[in-house]
């Protein structure tokens, strides 16, 4: 499978606690993008790496969020002391360039769900 | 500022019967894209169409087709044959520079259920 591979795909955790998520992107694709989706919603941007250097932050990624790419390959997302409003499917994309047509677009994963107790 | 509206309820069709998705846009850019995501409960997005503002032509991919209408600001999505495997939740996006050239801004998404 040579698509965006996410993991967990599930996790449930106290408030308090903090999680981690892992993405490994399509291989050939330098841009890796971390999106946020709630239930009734379309997915927000949150973050955005080009290689291992992260160029865009949204506002709704608090001090307790944190991204990494360290060799531009996988990322991880990082959320600290997790609030039940955390709860929500954390979705990681990727792309060869900036999404700017039929070839250029974002191939998303399938999603990793958390839920916050 | 930058906005993506999809209004329609959950919608149900027949099962080989045509469907028409409703997205309507807010936009100063000049330069901008339009894409369509497909959902279903397994929860990948699934890229199916796009439109460049620039672009001359309604685009298609398959039994996917955009109905652009630039002076109106739409960009609706019209599924042709339906078929049971459809059914998913449907997203308008947008990409420009004023929400920034690497971010793709979603609607709320539409919710489509084939039946047979």
């Amino acid at each position: 499978d040579t698509g965006v591979s996410q993991n967990p795909r599930h996790k449930i955790t106290k408030r308090g606690q903090n999680v981690t998520f892992r993405c490994d992107p399509i291989s050939e694709h330098n841009r890796l993008y971390w999106y946020r989706q709630t239930l009734g919603q379309g997915p927000e941007f949150l973050t955005y790496f080009q290689n291992e250097a992260q160029l865009e932050k949204s506002r709704l990624l608090s001090d307790r969020f944190s991204a990494e790419r360290p060799k531009g390959s996988f990322s991880t997302l990082e959320i600290q002391r997790t609030e039940q409003g955390d709860s929500a499917m954390y979705l990681c994309a990727s792309s060869w360039r900036a999404p700017s047509s039929r070839g250029n677009t974002i191939y998303f994963g399938e999603g990793s769900w958390l839920t916050v107790v | 500022a930058q906005k993506i509206t999809q209004t329609q309820p959950g919608m149900f069709v027949q099962e080989k019967e045509a469907v028409t998705l409703d997205c309507t846009y807010d936009t100063s850019d000049p330069s901008y894209g339009l894409f369509w995501y497909k959902q279903p409960s397994s929860g990948e997005m699934i890229f199916l169409i796009y439109q460049g503002s620039y672009d001359q032509q309604n685009a298609t991919e398959g039994r996917y087709s955009l109905n652009f209408q630039k002076a109106r600001k739409s960009a609706n999505l019209v599924i042709s044959a339906s078929q049971l495997g459809d059914s998913a939740m449907y997203f308008c996006a947008m990409r420009g520079a004023y929400y920034g050239n690497n971010r793709l801004a979603f609607g709320k998404g539409n919710q489509v259920v084939v039946i047979p």
